[in-house]
């Protein structure tokens, strides 16, 4: 079964400053990568997704995440965290369509809450 | 531009009572998938819907719960004797059957068992 797991349940930093947020993955086979945002009392918004090609992902709000296999590992960086930034982050993955049948469920990590400081 | 929506989306029930959540994805999206979110943790996977029918269901869906989707369109969850280990925020998503990668969700309907 695959698991997720985020490193540090609470990030905070300084307007400006760089943001990262952990996620290591566990999988035999390199799964789909996801990192989705949640604002308060809202739903998932996708922020970005590998699927095999380019190891850098951009994604919106100018964040990005490189996949390294080696490192089982998918971080989310952002060069300049904003205010409206501040938000849940979750890192996700699900099968591969060659892994069998797969209906791309998302398994998803416990979560990162990013506070960001005046 | 029009989303994934659910509703309600706020239900307060007693314990033992019967609840239903309604969930309209994106017009054409083929998938449709229930997911549960306790407090503090990520969403967990509870069931999947190829158009009309119920492909997947989670060990976390007891027989208390059920999920439908008659028309492959709209699909309702219902929880039968709610408890109190049932408050949880229900998620929806969507996504299309080609190359349905990406899932869509709603807004979600947050659960209170008194």
């Amino acid at each position: 079964a695959q698991s997720v797991t985020q490193l540090g349940s609470h990030v905070s930093v300084s307007e400006g400053a760089l943001v990262l947020l952990r996620c290591n993955y566990s999988s035999s086979v390199p799964p789909y990568l996801f990192w989705y945002v949640q604002y308060p009392n809202q739903g998932l918004q996708l922020l970005l997704k590998y699927t095999s090609a380019a190891t850098l992902v951009k994604g919106i709000n100018g964040f990005e995440a490189e996949f390294k296999k080696s490192e089982t590992s998918f971080h989310l960086t952002k060069p300049s965290a904003h205010m409206s930034d501040a938000a849940e982050y979750f890192c996700a993955v699900s099968d591969r369509p060659d892994s069998g049948g797969s209906n791309y469920k998302l398994t998803f990590g416990k979560g990162t809450l990013l506070t960001v400081n005046p | 531009d029009t989303g994934v929506s659910q509703d309600p989306r706020h239900k307060i029930t007693k314990r033992g009572q019967n609840v239903t959540f309604r969930c309209d994805p994106i017009s054409e999206h083929n998938r449709l998938y229930w997911y549960r979110q306790t407090l503090g943790q990520g969403p967990e996977f509870l069931t999947y819907f190829q158009n009309e029918a119920q492909l997947e269901k989670s060990r976390l869906l007891s027989d208390r719960f059920s999920a439908e989707r008659p028309k492959g369109s709209f699909s309702t969850l219902e929880i039968q004797r709610t408890e109190q280990g049932d408050s949880a925020m229900y998620l929806c998503a969507s996504s299309l059957l080609a190359g349905g990668i990406e899932q869509y969700f709603g807004p979600g309907t947050r659960l209170t068992v008194t």
